[in-house]
């Protein structure tokens, strides 16, 4: 089971930039339960969207979750700069198993 | 205020068997939906989810390595043990624990983080 995301993306301070999450072996679905973690240099993951859209506490509302065809997505609109981290997606495989995907590296500039 | 923080080696040779201690606070591993887990980190690289243990005693593990890793929990402790047979310097990597959540309002969530622990593999 491989889940992949972009490897890097770049956007504009104010812009807004949608990050994917796909499975190779199949659709993402709400069923897999993508959740959404950002992780900055030396701190652990924090996160961000859990069930597909549901944004956690204090999670500005800048950020949202989807499924966007057969991929998970990531929309960060109003890009701050801030917001430059690492965004990792997470499936759930079923049987207690989850699966990271590769990571974006967002870029602000 | 939940906390969760790893201990164990920082340095283990090839061939060994790590062992690692995740202390926890603030919630109980009895609690119906809720887990813990173990996920690692190379340098610069991803992170790789690598078992779970729940709270009614079930266990999962990663299916690339599920033959090297064990994980148990001691309840009265709060703490959850990992173990890695036949350490590699592949397997150099900052390894961390995470309250993990799975009900059917709030599924597949590691909302809580320890700090992460440096393993470093090598002779």
């Amino acid at each position: 089971t491989v889940v992949t995301q972009e490897a890097s993306f770049s956007v504009s301070p104010g812009g807004t930039v949608t990050l994917t999450c796909a499975l190779n072996s199949d659709s993402v679905s709400t069923y897999y339960y993508p959740s959404w973690y950002r992780q900055t240099p030396g701190q652990p993951p924090r996160t961000l969207i859990y069930n597909t859209n549901i944004r956690s506490s204090g999670v500005p509302d800048r950020f949202s979750g989807s499924i966007l065809g057969d991929k998970a997505a990531l929309t960060i609109t109003g890009a701050q700069v801030d917001d430059e981290a690492d965004y990792y997606c997470v499936l759930f495989m079923g049987r207690g198993i989850s699966v990271f995907g590769g990571g974006t590296k967002v870029t602000v500039l | 205020q939940i906390t969760l923080k790893e201990s164990g080696p920082t340095l283990v040779k090839p061939t060994q068997t790590l062992t690692l201690t995740c202390t926890f606070s603030g919630f109980s591993l009895t609690t119906s939906g809720v887990g813990v887990a173990w996920i690692r980190q190379p340098p610069g690289k991803a992170l790789e989810w690598l078992a779970v243990i729940f709270w009614n005693n079930d266990k999962r593990y990663s299916p690339s390595l599920e033959n090297r890793l064990t994980i148990t929990k001691d309840t009265s402790k709060n703490q959850v043990v990992l173990t890695m047979t036949n350490m590699d310097p592949v397997d150099t990597a900052t390894y961390s624990c995470a309250h993990y959540y799975f009900t059917s309002s709030k599924a597949n969530v590691f909302d809580y983080w320890g700090q992460g622990t440096l393993v470093t593999v090598s002779s």
